[in-house]
């Protein structure tokens, strides 16, 4: 059974552009998380999506935006790009029961995004 | 805004050591603690997620206890081996939000 798979692996952008990363969760699973982890910082929650409805928020600007499709896969977008947006995005997956999935987080490799 | 908390930071042991991590979490409206195993160059992997209060959980050398009332849980290592060199991370999830993650503790051990 494939595992929670991302892409890019890595990526390179400038200032000001925008950066889009993807996440296919795994198969059955409907709730996609995606989290930042910038350099000496731990795991910082960006988004939930299930269903494709946002769910959920951490506390990140506007830019950072993202959407679920009708098969479960993900996208998030950064727009406006600022040199501290440079972090490793982990997206996963989990089944989803009720308002409050108890169930463990299955995670992707990552993507890690350098701006210049 | 919850905040999960984690010690130590990091830790350095020799090979059949035992030894144990602190995550402090808010108590209110708890639904679960969960705990990763994060190795370089691999994604985060579960290791336990727990419910309920005086949960206690066990994987080979590796265990896991947890107070909801105090807001604690506490994992253990015994008879250290360099394969478990890692960051372990624990994550608190509230009703109606995502987990959240403490910022870990990074194992490593000597052989």
């Amino acid at each position: 059974e494939a595992g929670v798979t991302q892409s890019p692996t890595h990526l390179i952008k400038t200032r000001g552009q925008q950066a889009t990363l993807r996440c296919s969760p795994i198969s059955g699973h409907t709730s996609v998380y995606w989290y930042q982890q910038a350099l000496g910082l731990g795991l910082q929650f960006l988004l939930w999506y299930d269903e494709g409805e946002e769910r959920n928020r951490g506390n990140f600007p506007p830019r950072f935006s993202g959407r679920q499709f009708p098969n479960y896969s993900s996208e998030l977008n950064v727009n406006a790009l600022e040199l501290e947006d440079s972090a490793l995005y982990l997206c996963a997956s989990s089944t989803h029961v009720g308002t409050t999935n108890t169930g463990e987080l299955f995670f992707g490799e990552g993507s890690r995004l350098t701006v210049l | 805004i919850l905040n999960v908390e984690q010690s130590p930071q990091s830790l350095h042991v020799q090979e059949g050591d035992s030894t144990n991590f602190t995550c402090s979490f808010p108590s209110s409206n708890f639904y679960a603690l969960h705990w990763y195993r994060w190795e370089t160059a691999k994604s985060p992997e579960a290791l336990f997620v727990m419910t309920l209060n005086g949960d206690e959980k066990k994987k080979g050398r590796i265990s896991a206890t947890l107070n909801t009332k105090e807001g604690y849980s506490y994992l253990y290592i015994k008879g250290s081996q360099p394969e478990d060199s890692a960051t372990y991370l624990c994550a608190s999830l509230q009703a109606g939000t995502a987990l959240i993650f403490g910022k870990g503790t990074t194992l490593s051990v000597s052989s």
